[in-house]
C-alpha cells in the first residue's frame, strides 16, 4: 500500500517563503507530484519529480529525496492568491497515483 | 489546453437511485480517472481506465462502476446511491507517458438524501 503525510495547515506572511513537506511510504515509486487547489476549484498540476533534486518553476520549487522518501514544495515571494490547499501525490505503480490529504496554506498580510 | 468537462456541477439524488456522472476530455488522452474528495481524507481513487472498454479498480471501488465506450468519455455509475456517497467527485485525464500530471475537471458535488 501507499501512504503520504503532509501538514494539515500552514500559515505564512505575504512576501515570505514557505515550505510544505511530504513524506511517503510506497511499495513502488515512479515520482512525486504537487497540485494546488483553491476553494471550490479543481486541483491543478504544479510539478513532478522523478529524480532526486530540486525542480524550479518560477516562484515554486519542488524537491525530492528518494532515499529519504521525502519531498517538499517551496513557495517564494508569497502572494495572497497562493492561499490554497496543496497536495502531494505519489505515482507508485502503473497509472496508480495516491494523494496526500492536503495542506491548507493561509497567506496573511 | 486540455479540457476535462464534467456534466453537472451539483447533483441531489435520493437513496437507492442509480446515478450517472459523466466526464469528457478533448485531448485524446488514453488514461482517465475518477476520484472522490472528502474533508480530511484527500482524494481517493475509485476507478481508472487506460483504454476504451478497459477499467481498473482503484482504492475504493465498492458501490461504483464505470463505463468507457469512447476514448473521450468516462462515466461513473453509482448503482444504488447511499448517503455515504455524498461527496465531491473529480474526473481527471492524463496522456500516455506524460509527466505533466493530471488535468482535472471542475468536479461534481453529489448529495444523496
Amino acid at each position: 500500500g501507499q501512504s503520504l503525510e503532509q501538514p494539515s495547515e500552514v500559515t505564512a506572511v505575504e512576501g515570505a517563503i514557505v515550505q510544505i513537506n511530504c513524506t511517503y511510504q510506497t511499495s513502488g515509486f515512479y515520482g512525486l507530484s504537487w497540485y494546488q487547489q483553491h476553494d471550490g476549484g479543481a486541483p491543478t498540476f504544479l510539478s513532478y519529480n522523478a529524480l532526486d533534486g530540486l525542480e524550479e518553476t518560477g516562484r515554486f520549487s519542488s524537491f525530492l529525496s528518494r532515499s529519504d522518501s521525502y519531498g517538499y514544495l517551496l513557495l517564494q515571494e508569497l502572494q495572497m492568491k497562493d492561499s490554497a490547499s496543496y497536495f502531494c501525490a505519489v505515482r507508485g505503480g502503473y497509472q496508480k497515483v495516491t494523494f496526500g490529504i492536503g495542506t491548507k496554506l493561509q497567506v496573511i498580510p | 489546453d486540455v479540457k476535462v468537462t464534467q456534466s453537472s456541477r451539483y447533483l441531489v439524488k435520493r437513496t437507492g437511485e442509480k446515478v450517472f456522472l459523466e466526464c469528457v476530455q478533448d485531448m485524446d488522452h488514453e488514461n482517465m480517472f475518477w476520484y472522490r474528495q472528502d474533508p480530511g481524507l484527500g482524494l481517493r481513487l475509485i476507478y481508472f481506465s487506460y483504454d476504451v472498454k478497459m477499467k481498473e479498480k482503484g482504492d475504493i471501488p465498492e458501490g461504483y462502476s464505470v463505463s468507457r465506450e469512447k476514448k473521450e468519455r468516462f462515466s461513473l455509475i453509482l448503482e444504488s446511491a447511499s448517503t455515504n456517497q455524498t461527496s465531491m467527485y473529480l474526473c481527471a485525464s492524463r496522456g500516455q507517458g506524460s509527466i505533466n500530471g493530471y488535468t482535472f475537471g471542475s468536479g461534481t458535488r453529489l448529495t444523496v438524501v
